[in-house]
């Protein structure tokens, strides 16, 4: 299985800030993925990150706040952009091929005040 | 939305087999079922999964019924560490655009003394 990590594990950040999250793999991927968890809730897909392309955002999520960047093919990053309370999530990214089992990262905890 | 109806919880006594059901009557042809757990705000970590035969390796069992409209995941020896939410997800296994999985809200598994 993949070996993945993620920086910063955690972040105390201020409204109107922006946050860059950083997911590392051991092994080249094609696909990588961005998750939030809100408090209580469960994962919801933000968007997919394809090296060489744009990246796929799911309905009510956008580019402006949440702009990704996939150079090659064990690194992307995530960047919460203009921070709200309400982007106070778990933060976690996933690489996993379409046939192939996806495996997650540790997850970055993210409070805005 | 998710395609898997499951328990929002379940209590088992450590030591003995926790069975956690799952429904998943839409199900295609071509979608596994796979089985995640969380365990307190880490990320999930991959179980097990399954086509149409029933699976076993090092963490647990799944049993699939024949018409695969529904599944179990059988810990056979909980211990209080598999206390975690668990997620079925069916997913699309080959011949699919979409590599991304779809979380619904799991079982809260808690397994007390």
């Amino acid at each position: 299985s993949a070996v993945i990590s993620q920086k910063p594990s955690r972040d105390i950040c201020q409204r109107g800030t922006s946050l860059t999250i950083q997911c590392q793999v051991d092994s080249q991927v094609t696909m990588m993925f961005w998750y939030r968890q809100q408090p209580g809730q469960s994962l919801t897909l933000i968007a997919t990150a394809n090296q060489g392309s744009e990246a796929t955002y799911e309905s009510g999520f956008v580019i402006d706040k949440f702009p990704i960047s996939r150079p090659n093919l064990t690194f992307s990053t995530l960047t919460v952009s203009n921070m709200s309370p309400e982007d106070s999530s778990i933060y976690l990214c996933s690489v996993g091929d379409i046939g192939e089992t996806q495996y997650f990262g540790p997850g970055t905890r993210l409070l805005v005040l | 939305d998710a395609k898997t109806t499951q328990p929002p919880s379940m209590d088992c006594a450590e030591g003995r087999a926790a069975n956690l059901p799952c429904n998943h009557s839409t199900i295609s042809g071509n979608e596994y079922v796979y089985w995640y757990r969380q365990i307190h705000s880490q990320g999930p970590q991959y179980i097990i999964h399954g086509l149409k035969n029933n699976e076993t390796n090092e963490m647990a069992s799944l049993i699939i019924t024949e018409d695969r409209k529904s599944s179990t995941l059988i810990l056979p020896h909980a211990t209080l560490r598999d206390t975690a939410v668990y997620y079925c997800i069916v997913r699309v296994g080959y011949g699919g655009s979409q590599g991304n999985l779809i979380f619904g809200k799991g079982t809260k598994l808690s397994v007390k003394p």
